[in-house]
């Protein structure tokens, strides 16, 4: 079945740059939708189909797709970025249609 | 704005069935697939399945044999049942919008914990 590697941590000073991978294979042939989940709350979308952002999301959170690697990179990072992010496919040709990755905690330093 | 509310019970024994509801408001449940995913203590997403307003449902391999996902349109609402629970579907149960093969999901239910119990 098909996998996404996401390191499991990550760790940026605030205001610098966190770019969060998200890799599996041929990834950028597919599209890869993100989502933030903060200790205790619901997973929220913040970048569907590679690099869109839903109404709400900053503009400081983009999303990019390639090769065989998508990033989540947030910019000017804040104590409220600190959170677990999912990369999340669907695999119409594999046994398991929605694949997510392991998920990236986020710490700011 | 389209708001997902699970509810059912939260303590099931272990070998007996699982059965959540997901009330949908703000939207109509025959505009888009729906699915159900969850998350054990300490890990990560792992979906269910989904269902359509017609019906039409798709599941986890993993769970196929003991999951059903079903819809009510005319309570706009969709439901899951799991059988033969043990441990190891300890976990937090979320609704969602989307599905269908293509579409990411959004928004989410708040979640609800279901424990198995001995």
């Amino acid at each position: 079945s098909y996998v996404l590697a996401q390191p499991p941590s990550v760790s940026v000073a605030p205001g610098h740059t966190a770019r969060l991978s998200c890799g599996g294979n041929n990834v950028g042939t597919k599209t890869v939708h993100w989502y933030q989940q903060k200790p205790g709350q619901a997973p929220v979308l913040v970048i569907y189909n590679d690099r869109h952002r839903p109404s709400g999301i900053p503009d400081r959170i983009s999303g990019s797709n390639s090769g065989n690697t998508a990033t989540l990179t947030i910019s000017r990072v804040g104590t409220g970025d600190e959170a677990d992010y999912y990369c999340q496919v669907w695999d119409s040709n594999g046994d398991h249609p929605v694949v997510f990755g392991g998920g990236t905690k986020l710490t700011v330093l | 704005q389209v708001e997902l509310r699970e509810s059912g019970p939260r303590l099931v024994k272990r070998s007996e069935t699982l059965s959540l509801t997901c009330s949908v408001s703000g939207d109509s449940i025959n505009n888009y697939y729906w699915s159900w995913i969850r998350q054990p203590p300490g890990k990560g997403l792992e979906w269910i399945g989904d269902v359509s307003h017609t019906g039409a449902d798709t599941y986890n391999p993993s769970l196929r044999s003991r999951v059903a996902i079903s819809v009510d349109t005319s309570k706009n609402q969709f439901s899951l049942k799991m059988t033969s629970v043990t441990a190891a579907d300890t976990a937090v149960y979320y609704c969602t919008r989307g599905g269908g093969g293509f579409a990411w999901f959004d928004p989410w239910g708040q979640g609800t914990l279901v424990t198995v119990s001995s």
